[in-house]
């Protein structure tokens, strides 16, 4: 399995809504990583996990709240979202090995639109 | 800091011809380097990847890249595009735990 898996791939939630964006690998990894994507415009980070403990938090709302429940498994919980918030979330995972990084595999996102 | 800049934001060219995607990066330590494309409503697919080791990189669907420290670039290039490459390229660092992205390259192949 060389993949990344998010669910759902599309979201519609009002801002009083509390919703979560599921990512899942099999491949080992130790790292996983939340972008946010919006429309023309590259992916910037909002987290990054490392076997399972959060490392990086790019200065993200409490509205986002991360959650890596094992080493497969990333969650984003979302509440109380802003219509700005829209955007393509991004899960990404990596090997890393010393200062090594073999290279990011990401999924195919899930577009999350709020009303 | 670390920053990758793509100089191009978008790139015409005819079906068949040849395209060089620029990207530069700024660091003063060692990198890896990454070539994404995305299609669009999709995710990001790696084309390659420099680690260490040979200059010149290969990658899939027909791309290649070459490392040039003494130039810090790191210039995208397929000798024959095809009207399916049309798509957005990202360019990317990495030299921490953080994968930092150029601004994007929109490719648009025309027949």
């Amino acid at each position: 399995d060389t993949e990344v898996t998010q669910t759902p791939k599309h979201l519609v939630m009002g801002m009083t809504n509390k919703k979560s964006l599921k990512c899942e690998q099999h491949m080992g990894h130790r790292a996983m990583y939340w972008y946010k994507q919006k429309a023309k415009k590259p992916p910037e980070l909002m987290f990054v996990y490392s076997y399972e403990k959060l490392s990086i938090n790019e200065s993200v709302p409490s509205r986002f709240s991360p959650e890596c429940p094992n080493s497969s498994l990333l969650n984003l919980h979302l509440h109380a979202l802003q219509p700005e918030d829209s955007a393509l979330y991004l899960c990404a995972s990596s090997h890393t090995e010393g200062q090594a990084n073999y290279g990011y595999t990401f999924g195919s996102g899930t577009r999350l639109t709020v009303v | 800091a670390q920053s990758v800049t793509q100089l191009d934001s978008q790139v015409p060219v005819f079906e068949e011809a040849p395209v060089e995607l620029r990207c530069n990066y700024s660091s003063s330590v060692s990198v890896y380097l990454f070539w994404y494309v995305q299609y669009p409503n999709q995710g990001l697919q790696l084309l390659l990847k420099y680690l260490s080791g040979s200059t010149l990189v290969k990658g899939i669907n027909g791309f290649e890249a070459e490392f040039n420290k003494s130039q810090t670039s790191f210039h995208l290039r397929k000798p024959s595009v095809h009207i399916s490459d049309t798509a957005e390229y990202f360019c990317a660092a990495d030299n921490t735990d953080k994968l930092i992205f150029g601004t994007g390259t929109r490719l648009q192949v025309f027949p």
